[in-house]
């Protein structure tokens, strides 16, 4: 099966900034998602990205704040903008398997982010 | 609006019991069901995935049961270890182009040496 990477693994960022994360999967594929996990909480969809078009976001999330890029089919950043505490999150990226792997869904280590 | 419950929220056992979590979804119309686990502060592996039309999905010790009529499925582990500590996490697909998973609250399993 696929093999997905994130990084960073974990961050501490100050209120205000910004943080780039990177997902690369070892294989093309064609939706990819990102997701963000509360303290405590399970997961919620931030948003779905194919290559060559725009993200598609969830209710509650919006572009200026989760600016989401999409280059190619093995490869997606996700920015946290004008960070406060409450972004403070695990952020993890995922991909489905498509037809042939029945549309599992793999995910990938996850990004611990800290806003002080 | 789908939506996905886990019962219970938290669960401790002796090492070697047989136990059961449970996960319920409020709309039948789904296109699959997955299990995962999450390892504190870790990503997600994925365990099983049932399709809508199947009734169980078998993995070493671990068997999932789907039953879609009756919104609910089941992860069955057989002779827990403490390895098997982490949260478990089902999440069902909707059908259609979304390819969306919504996630349920997850079961904190803690299996006792």
């Amino acid at each position: 099966s696929a093999v997905i990477s994130q990084k960073p693994s974990r961050d501490i960022c100050q209120r205000g900034t910004s943080l780039t994360i990177q997902c690369q999967v070892d294989s093309q594929v064609t939706m990819m998602f990102w997701y963000r996990q509360q303290p405590g909480q399970s997961l919620t969809l931030i948003a779905t990205a194919n290559q060559g078009s725009e993200a598609t976001y969830e209710s509650g999330f919006v572009i200026d704040k989760f600016p989401i890029s999409r280059p190619n089919l093995t490869f997606s950043t996700l920015t946290v903008s004008n960070m406060s505490p409450e972004d403070s999150s695990i952020y993890l990226c995922s991909f489905s398997g498509g037809f042939a792997r029945r549309d599992e869904q793999f995910f990938g280590p996850g990004t611990r982010l800290t806003v002080l | 609006k789908q939506e996905v419950t886990q019962i219970p929220a938290a669960l401790s056992v002796p090492e070697g019991e047989n136990l059961v979590l449970n996960c319920s979804f409020t709309d039948s119309a789904i296109y699959n069901l997955q299990w995962f686990r999450q390892d504190p502060g870790k990503g997600l592996t994925s365990l099983l995935l049932i399709q809508s039309s199947q009734r169980e999905q078998t993995s070493g010790r671990l068997n999932a049961s789907l039953d879609k009529s009756s919104g609910r499925s089941t992860l069955y582990i057989a002779a827990s270890q403490p390895g098997d500590s982490a949260t478990y996490l089902c999440a069902v697909r909707r059908g259609g182009a979304t390819n969306k998973l919504i996630f349920g609250t997850g079961t904190l399993l803690a299996v006792q040496p």
